[in-house]
């Protein structure tokens, strides 16, 4: 089975304050996504990555980076957290598909952040 | 996302019920993915469609896309409390690895 894990499931902290979310997966894709989850808005994309080293700007990046040193783990930083950064965030991975088109994602279990 | 609408936004049935969950796109599908979601949970992958008229089904949840591939509809048979949730869908709408979510449709199930 794909695993894909995230280093918290809960997570408060104070704004202003650096923020790391960790994700790992341990099948050996390619592909690994951040995404946020709020209420009514579904999931919006805030970074990607396709490779090590490699990433791309999702549909959200401002206030965020990300950092993709090995092939298996790909990290969220929010540089200067705010309250309104406090969200859902979702990992997901995924094979590269030679065909193209983003084949099917899996999702890791979620993070909780809150901002104070 | 506003390029994929999801309806309804929540919908209660009564156990037993059937219902059904539309996705519908302005533009063309190359492939759309259904998931569930417990609260505060991750995603779980329920299916992929990617031809038009495809129809998918596992257990008692079938799923089709429509010919011209910007439609797909989730249903579900008999409802049980154990189908409540999160359900997204999420397409691929040829930009690269990238899936379009829509918002979701919380549905819950009485007993």
């Amino acid at each position: 089975d794909v695993k894909v894990t995230q280093s918290s499931r809960y997570l408060v902290k104070r704004t202003g304050e650096k923020v790391f979310l960790e994700c790992v997966q341990d099948m050996d894709h390619e592909n690994m996504f951040w995404y946020r989850q709020d209420p009514g808005l579904g999931l919006r994309l805030i970074y990607f990555s396709y490779d090590v080293k490699m990433k791309e700007k999702g549909d959200i990046p401002e206030g965020y980076s990300v950092s993709r040193e090995k092939k298996e783990r790909f990290s969220l930083i929010l540089e200067s957290a705010s309250t309104n950064q406090t969200s859902m965030y979702l990992c997901a991975s995924s094979l590269w598909e030679l065909a193209g088109g983003p084949g099917e994602q899996y999702f890791g279990p979620g993070t909780r952040l809150t901002v104070t | 996302s506003q390029e994929l609408e999801q309806s309804p936004q929540s919908l209660i049935v009564q156990e037993g019920k059937n219902l059904t969950i539309n996705c519908t796109s302005s533009k063309t599908l190359y492939g759309l993915y259904w998931y569930k979601q417990k609260y505060g949970e991750g995603l779980i992958f329920l299916m992929m469609l990617q031809k038009g008229g495809e129809e998918k089904s596992h257990e008692k949840i079938t799923a089709k896309l429509d010919e011209k591939k910007q439609q797909s509809s989730l249903h579900i048979t008999a409802s049980q409390p154990s189908h409540a949730g999160i359900y997204l869908c999420g397409a691929d709408m040829e930009y690269g690895n990238k899936l379009v979510f829509g918002a979701g449709t919380i549905l819950r199930v009485k007993s």
